[in-house]
């Protein structure tokens, strides 16, 4: 069966530090990846998705970058920290043949003091 | 722009009542629906989903119905359980486009059930 990490669960950090939050899912070949936001009181905001390795789709401008450096690894990254980066992260995955299911990691608590 | 909405925000209903969420969505590409549920600290876990050639898919105590001409769909949950207290988030998808397939989500309903 397919599983999907993330970390770290929580993390703070002050404003102007770099971010990397990493995502693996295991049990899958070739997944497509995603990359979400949950603010306090919003719903999900997609931030990236991948097809395959080294494609990196952005869907809002921002302060974070993506990188995909192996089939099943998923990388959010960030030179600097903004108050605004905080929120709820979650990755997730979906095996990108035809079925529209995606499935999320458990999520990284961001708090940028 | 919000293409998918759950205008109510919070839900509470009594254990073994019927509890009915309720989304709305704006883009007629929209093909493929579906529900998640998500408690606090967790990732989102997907519960149902339905086709847009489809008005009704049941899984238990869990219905989803779809009103393709208002553009509604509603998650019914019956009986209604302590344990089903979580935030749920409805997402749509066009017509599947190959790898590039993405979901829209809602902003989530609470649902709060009362023993």
């Amino acid at each position: 069966s397919q599983t999907i990490h993330q970390w770290p669960a929580t993390l703070v950090q002050p404003v102007g530090s770099p971010l990397s939050l990493e995502c693996t899912v295991e049990g899958t070949s070739n997944p497509n990846l995603y990359w979400y936001r949950q603010a306090a009181g919003r719903g999900l905001q997609l931030l990236f998705y991948s097809v395959g390795i080294g494609q990196i789709s952005s869907e809002v401008p921002q302060n974070l970058s993506a990188s995909r450096p192996q089939d099943r690894q998923f990388i959010l990254s960030s030179k600097k920290l903004l108050l605004s980066d905080s929120g709820f992260y979650l990755c997730a995955w979906s095996d990108g043949t035809g079925y529209y299911e995606q499935y999320f990691g458990p999520g990284t608590r961001l708090t940028v003091t | 722009d919000q293409q998918v909405k759950q205008n109510s925000p919070s839900l509470s209903v009594q254990e073994g009542r019927i509890s009915i969420l309720n989304c709305d969505y704006t883009n007629s590409m929209f093909d493929y629906f579906l529900w998640y549920k998500k408690y606090p600290a967790e990732g989102p876990t997907f519960l149902i989903s339905i086709s847009s050639i489809k008005d009704k898919n049941e899984d238990g105590r869990f219905t989803v119905f779809l009103n393709k001409s208002a553009k509604h769909l509603s998650l019914h949950i019956v009986p209604s359980q302590p344990g089903d207290s979580a935030v749920y988030f409805c997402a749509a998808s066009p017509r599947y486009t190959g790898a590039n397939s993405k979901l829209t989500f809602g902003k989530g309903i609470t649902l709060s059930v009362r023993p």
